[in-house]
């Protein structure tokens, strides 16, 4: 069974404030993951990171930062909450990828923002 | 940049097989993943597929032709909990081994 957590469910905010989303699992995985997703839409990578102290930006990274500083913590920050950030922000992990077995990701219940 | 292909929406009957398709741009393809998503929930894992042919796992199968650039996952004797999106997903070896991701097909069963 799966075990990442994430913090909040659902987050009502103003434009221009500095927002983090906590994200958590106690699986012991290297790689972990933040994507965003609007309803009925794709999931599109923001940032990613493939353990301690390694992050990396996917497609959507430039108006977020990322931090690894323990294997089971990879927090989202926005420095400055738009209206457009309004979406749901789902953390993910896996533990290995091998071309033999694929990439199998788990993910926490998502945050909901909406930006005001 | 590479993309997939899914149709946004299938309608089938409690009871039934139904096909969902996916077809992907290939270069440096890796594998194929299918994910399903509950309205409000997240993505939960079902099957992965690096290779030509079927692999079952209870009531779903996924299917693989790398040749044809294409996949489908197959969802028989239907049950109304089986009601929610279906993603499609693909490793490249360009992408740095990240997921790129199908925009998803909704899933609606009828009594």
């Amino acid at each position: 069974e799966a075990d990442i957590y994430q913090t909040p469910r659902y987050l009502v905010i103003g434009t221009g404030k500095k927002i983090t989303l906590e994200c958590s699992q106690t699986m012991g995985h290297d790689k972990m993951y933040w994507y965003q997703q609007d309803p009925g839409m794709e999931l599109h990578l923001i940032h990613y990171s493939y353990g301690v102290n390694s992050t990396e930006k996917g497609d959507l990274s430039s108006e977020s930062t990322v931090s690894r500083i323990r294997t089971e913590h990879f927090p989202l920050t926005l420095e400055s909450a738009r209206p457009s950030h309004t979406s749901q922000y789902l953390c993910a992990s896996s533990e290995s990828h091998r071309m033999s077995v694929g990439e199998k990701l788990f993910f926490g219940s998502g945050t909901q923002l909406s930006v005001l | 940049g590479q993309s997939l292909e899914q149709p946004s929406e299938v309608t089938a009957v409690e009871g039934a097989i139904v096909q969902i398709n996916c077809t992907y741009q290939t270069s440096g393809f890796y594998g194929l993943s299918w994910y399903q998503q509950h309205d409000g929930g997240a993505p939960t894992f079902l099957s992965y597929n690096a290779l030509d042919g079927l692999e079952e796992t209870g009531r779903f199968s996924s299917f693989l032709s790398r040749s044809d650039s294409y996949g489908y996952l197959l969802l028989q004797e239907l049950q109304m909990k089986d009601s929610a999106s279906y993603f499609c997903a693909v490793g490249w070896m360009d992408s740095n081994y990240q997921l790129i991701w199908g925009a998803g097909t909704k899933l609606i069963i009828k009594p």
